[in-house]
């Protein structure tokens, strides 16, 4: 069984640009949750995809954008970066919307 | 809004004894779930344990036992015989039952298990 993978590792951007993070669900797993992890806090939750359709989100700008896709994988999108958007950004699948959610290694996410 | 609350930033113990890591939370609702997450320096958030807030019987699962005090919104993780496997940053987590999948989590705890 194929536990939660995220690329890239890790990234290194600049203020203003684009990117995208990618996610791919552990099997049998429908829902993919997504989080922001600031240095030495908790997870923050940013949404979540319930077959491909948002289930939730929390309190973060619009330029925070996601996808789920048929095989339900996930991509996190972030527009218009900000320096404190330099976090650990993890994804976890779960069987369903409520189930237990089971993280991947995160990306860490670096903007200069 | 719920919330949680773990008062512990730092926790030592020494191999093979036990520790207990506390976990306060706030909520209205009655249809909730609480987990325990670690994440050790590797940085992978692993599920520790879980408890559905309906079932009276605290959860267990090998070393890792929680007391869970619906009334006083405690939720404790204990660990017995503790290993140096277990050294890592400790979460307590909580997810509203009637509002899908969004888990709130607590600061943190930062536990060193010393040989």
């Amino acid at each position: 069984e194929t536990g939660v993978t995220q690329s890239p590792t890790h990234l290194i951007k600049t203020r203003g640009q684009q990117v995208t993070l990618r996610c791919s669900s552990q099997s049998g797993h429908n829902t993919v949750s997504w989080y922001q992890q600031a240095l030495g806090q908790g997870p923050q939750f940013i949404f979540q995809y319930y077959r491909e359709e948002e289930n939730g989100r929390g309190n973060f700008p619009p330029r925070f954008s996601g996808l789920q896709f048929p095989n339900y994988s996930s991509e996190l999108n972030v527009n218009a970066l900000e320096l404190d958007d330099s976090a650990l950004y993890l994804c976890a699948s779960s069987l369903d919307s409520q189930g237990p959610q089971h993280f991947g290694d995160g990306t860490r996410l670096s903007i200069l | 809004a719920q919330t949680v609350t773990q008062s512990q930033p730092e926790m030592s113990v020494q191999e093979a004894e036990t520790v207990t890591l506390s976990c306060t939370y706030d909520t209205s609702e009655n249809n909730y779930y609480l987990f325990w997450y670690k994440q050790p320096p590797s940085r992978q958030m692993i599920l520790v344990i879980r408890q559905e807030a309906y079932k009276q019987q605290n959860a267990t699962e090998n070393r890792f036992s929680v007391n869970f005090q619906k009334a006083a919104k405690s939720f404790s993780l204990k660990i017995s015989d503790s290993q140096l496997g277990d050294t890592a940053m400790y979460f307590c987590a909580f997810m509203n039952g009637n509002q899908g999948g969004k888990l709130i989590f607590g600061q943190g705890t930062e536990l060193s298990v010393k040989p």
